[in-house]
């Protein structure tokens, strides 16, 4: 069974941290992992890593994929209240349906 | 605005009494999915289509039907909801050359209560 875990569940950072969130999966037919905010609504797309593209950067959030480990970390630098949200990975396979296997998320909360 | 439009964004209903999560996007997207959120289990897939009139399961589907008749339009039916489907219920869309890498846009969620 595909399967994806995160952690840590979740944590609380003061505002000008440096925090990491962990991923790791179990899958067959990988493809992509992907990571999502999710905040009071719905999840919003913040970046893709393949085999072929195994880091990725935007401003003070950046990710790397570790093929060998089956794993991704999410780094946020400098961390700001509004970055408090819910951080999702994901898993998109090869086959049909183009579904994504979910984590159940980090719970991050950022206090001043 | 580029968006994926859910209603009812909220709702309580009782067992038995059919209802319908309507879900539209306005992005030409030939990808539209349905997935459920529950704490502790993350984001499940209930039904995806790839097109119009293509419509198949995802991993867990029973107790819902979908349609897909036009592109923008993807309609999460439960007819006869049971309260283990109490839960926050998004629908999401894609193109067709982002969709395999698993980029997605999600509509705002419809967080439903069945008593």
């Amino acid at each position: 069974e595909d399967k994806v875990v995160q952690s840590p569940l979740s944590l609380v950072v003061h505002e000008g941290d440096t925090v990491t969130l962990n991923c790791s999966y179990e899958v067959t037919n990988f493809r992509s992992l992907l990571w999502y905010k999710q905040e009071k609504k719905a999840p919003t797309f913040l970046f893709m890593l393949t085999s072929s593209g195994i880091e990725k950067k935007s401003g003070r959030l950046s990710s790397i994929l570790d093929k060998k480990e089956l794993s991704s970390i999410l780094n946020i630098t400098a961390t700001q209240t509004g970055d408090s949200a819910i951080y999702l990975c994901a898993v998109a396979l090869t086959g049909g349906g183009n579904k994504l296997t979910f984590g159940t998320g980090t719970q991050l909360k950022v206090e001043l | 605005e580029a968006q994926v439009t859910q209603n009812p964004r909220y709702l309580i209903t009782v067992t038995g009494k059919k209802l319908t999560v309507t879900c539209s996007q306005n992005m030409n997207h030939e990808y539209m999915s349905w997935y459920r959120q529950d704490p502790g289990l993350g984001l499940r897939q209930i039904y995806y289509s790839m097109n119009v009139e293509v419509t198949d399961k995802g991993d867990v589907p029973e107790g819902y039907k979908v349609s897909r008749k036009e592109k923008r339009n993807f309609p999460l039916i439960l007819e006869s909801p049971s309260p283990n489907q109490t839960s926050l219920y998004f629908c999401a869309s894609s193109s067709n050359d982002r969709v395999a890498t698993g980029e997605l846009f999600f509509g705002e969620g419809s967080r439903l209560t069945v008593l």
